[in-house]
């Protein structure tokens, strides 16, 4: 079975640091670009930022501007968002999603059940 | 970036109904439009890809269809299962690829 499990939110401060992790399993990570999509409390979804196979190509939403960084490690199959400088506006679930690609675009499957950061003071 | 609108935001309808989302994008998107269903405090799963592909496992009552700017999400013979939250998403050309605000569609 293809599964996505993300760990690492919780409650931090306004100024502070997190970094959420995705484990992959069922499919072998280092084939596919992977993304970080998050989504606020009762609003909808927004993407945030996409990982290439190889991290030659690393892309993130505008409004980040700078403060989050993606990384992956293929040999544990796992994904990563680092996330500096939090605001209460980066709270949200955020979900862990494979990229496919074929001839009719890109689309996002599996994704994961997502972890939860709250910056609150 | 480009802008997708859904409408309606959201809607009610009875089981047995035919349901119809649409989708609209800023400019076009030639085919690459995606639908998600999110239920209630549960992660989205991908319905239809492509505009009209329906993802392996998706009952065949779900079908989608357009190109270019304007999408459509139908939903024949809606069960309770359905009753959900529709998302489109688009993934035209390069990044970032944008979501719409979702359609709830509720029980009448």
């Amino acid at each position: 079975e293809v599964l996505l499990v993300e760990s690492g939110g919780s409650l931090v401060k306004p100024g502070g640091s997190l970094r959420l992790s995705c484990a992959a399993s069922g499919f072998n990570l280092s084939r596919y670009t992977m993304d970080w999509v998050r989504q606020a409390p009762g609003r909808g979804l927004e993407w945030v930022s996409s990982i290439s196979t190889r991290s030659t190509y690393i892309y993130y939403a505008e409004s980040l501007k700078g403060r989050f960084t993606i990384s992956r490690d293929n040999a544990r199959n796992s994904l990563y968002l680092q996330m500096d400088s939090l605001r209460v506006e980066d709270t949200a679930i955020y979900y862990c999603v494979r990229e496919r690609v074929s001839t009719s675009g890109n689309w996002f499957d599996p994704w994961g059940q997502g972890t939860l950061v709250t910056v609150s003071s | 970036d480009i802008q997708m609108t859904q409408s309606p935001v959201s809607l009610s309808a009875s089981v047995g109904d035919r349901v119809t989302i649409t989708c609209r994008a800023s400019q076009t998107i030639n085919i690459f439009l995606n639908w998600y269903q999110q239920k209630s405090g549960k992660a989205p799963n991908l319905l239809i890809y492509g505009a009209s592909n329906l993802q392996s496992g998706v009952p065949s009552r779900f079908s989608g269809s357009g190109s270019g700017t304007d999408f459509t999400l139908t939903i024949t013979n809606l069960q309770p299962e359905d009753f959900a939250t529709y998302y489109c998403q688009q993934t035209y050309n390069t990044r970032p690829w944008t979501f719409g605000q979702g359609t709830k569609v509720e029980i009448k």
